[in-house]
This record gives structure tokens, sequence and C-alpha cells, in this order.
């Protein structure tokens, strides 16, 4: 059974403060590392795929770095804004038939 | 709008009925999924359709069972489901399935199911 750790479970964050948060993976048989943004009642939006080590990936105020030697992932958000409340889902791909292994979410909310 | 649209919304069924979750893709995507989130869990792969053949996936009960008629369509026929299958399901879809599954998955927006 793969393990995908997200953390911390749930964050408050002041308008306007940056953030990060952490999705730690298995470092052995990687394939890819994915990020999606779950706003409530809609669906999971994808931000990023990264596959490589070392990949930084931007999207406007988001950005996340990719370290598959020791299996971990970071996002960050910059400036936050209240419309970035939302849960953050990393998924973790080993290349096998068992697909995507979810983690269990970061919970984000912007305080205004 | 992500393409991809799942009917109902919501479901509530008895454990003796019968019931189809329904999944629509706009894009032009070869590959589908069935995915379950339980309160408290993650997102759980239940089952994967590339070409419209299924993807071997032996950890989901048979009371729940996929159909994949074209590239577009999937459905997912629930019967004699237990209450322990509340839980929303979700369906995805991504060009192709393989390639270490590095291609990006596009959700619907998940049909809450409960089961009395």
């Amino acid at each position: 059974i793969l393990n995908v750790e997200q953390s911390p479970q749930s964050l408050h964050v002041q308008e306007g403060d940056s953030t990060n948060f952490t999705c730690s993976f298995p470092s052995s048989n990687f394939y890819a590392l994915h990020w999606y943004r779950w706003e409530t009642a809609k669906s999971p939006e994808a931000l990023f795929v990264m596959t490589l080590n070392g990949d930084e990936k931007k999207k406007g105020r988001i950005s996340a770095t990719l370290n598959t030697k020791e299996g971990y992932s970071y996002l960050y958000i910059k400036g936050s804004q209240p419309e970035d409340s939302a849960t953050y889902l990393c998924a973790f791909s080993g290349g096998g038939a068992d697909g995507l292994t979810f983690g269990k979410g970061t919970h984000l909310i912007i305080q205004p | 709008e992500t393409g991809v649209t799942q009917t109902p919304r919501h479901l509530v069924m008895g454990m003796t009925n019968k019931k189809s979750l329904k999944c629509e893709q706009h894009l032009g995507h070869n590959a589908m999924y069935w995915y379950k989130q339980s309160a408290k869990k993650p997102l759980e792969l239940m089952f994967v359709y590339s070409l419209e053949e299924r993807v071997e996936n032996n950890s989901v009960p048979s009371r729940f069972s996929p159909e994949c008629p074209n590239s577009s369509h999937l459905f997912l026929h629930l019967h004699t489901l237990q209450p322990e299958d509340s839980a929303l399901y979700l369906c995805a879809s991504s060009q192709d399935y393989g390639r270490g599954l590095a291609d990006t998955q596009y959700f619907g927006p998940g049909t809450r199911l409960t089961v009395l």
C-alpha cells in the first residue's frame, strides 16, 4: 500500500500572507506527482503535473517544487486571496496499475 | 467547467435498489476513471477504462459494476449496496492511460450517494 501524506491537514492564513504545504510520497518507482485544487461543491481542478526531480512549476501566484529523491513536493501560494480557500490534493503515480494514490489533502482557509 | 459532467449530483437509495451513475466527458479523452471518497479518507481509485477496455482492478466489491459503452461515457451500476457505501463518487478522464499516469486527470463534480 502506497503512503501519500499531506501536511498540515488544515491551515488558516491571513489574506495577503504567503503560505506553503507539503506532500510526502514514496521515493522509489516515481513516475509523476499531481497537485489539484478542490473547492467545495465543485470539481477538483488540476494545478500541476510534475515528473522530473527538481521540477518547479508556476501558475499565477501558485508554484510547486518536486524532490523525488527524498520524496516530497511543496506547494506555495504567494499573497493569499479569499478565492484560494480550497482543499489542495496531491497524488502520486508509481507507474503501476494502482493508478494515482491521493493524499487526504490540505484544507486552506484564507481569512479576510 | 472541466468538460466532465456527472449525473445525478445527489442520490439516495435503499439497500435493495438498483441505480446507475453516469459520467460524460467532452474532451476527446481515451481514459476514464471512477473514484470514491468516503468521509475523512483520500480519493480511492475504483475502476479505469482505457480505449473502452477495463484495466484490471480487483479490490472493488461486485455490487459496483462499471460500464464503458464508448470513449465518452462511463457508468457505474449499483445494486444491493450497504450503508458504508455512502460516499462521493467522482468520475475523471485523461488523454491516455499509461505513460506513468503523467496525463492530467479532469474531474467531474461528483455524485453524493447516500445508502439507507
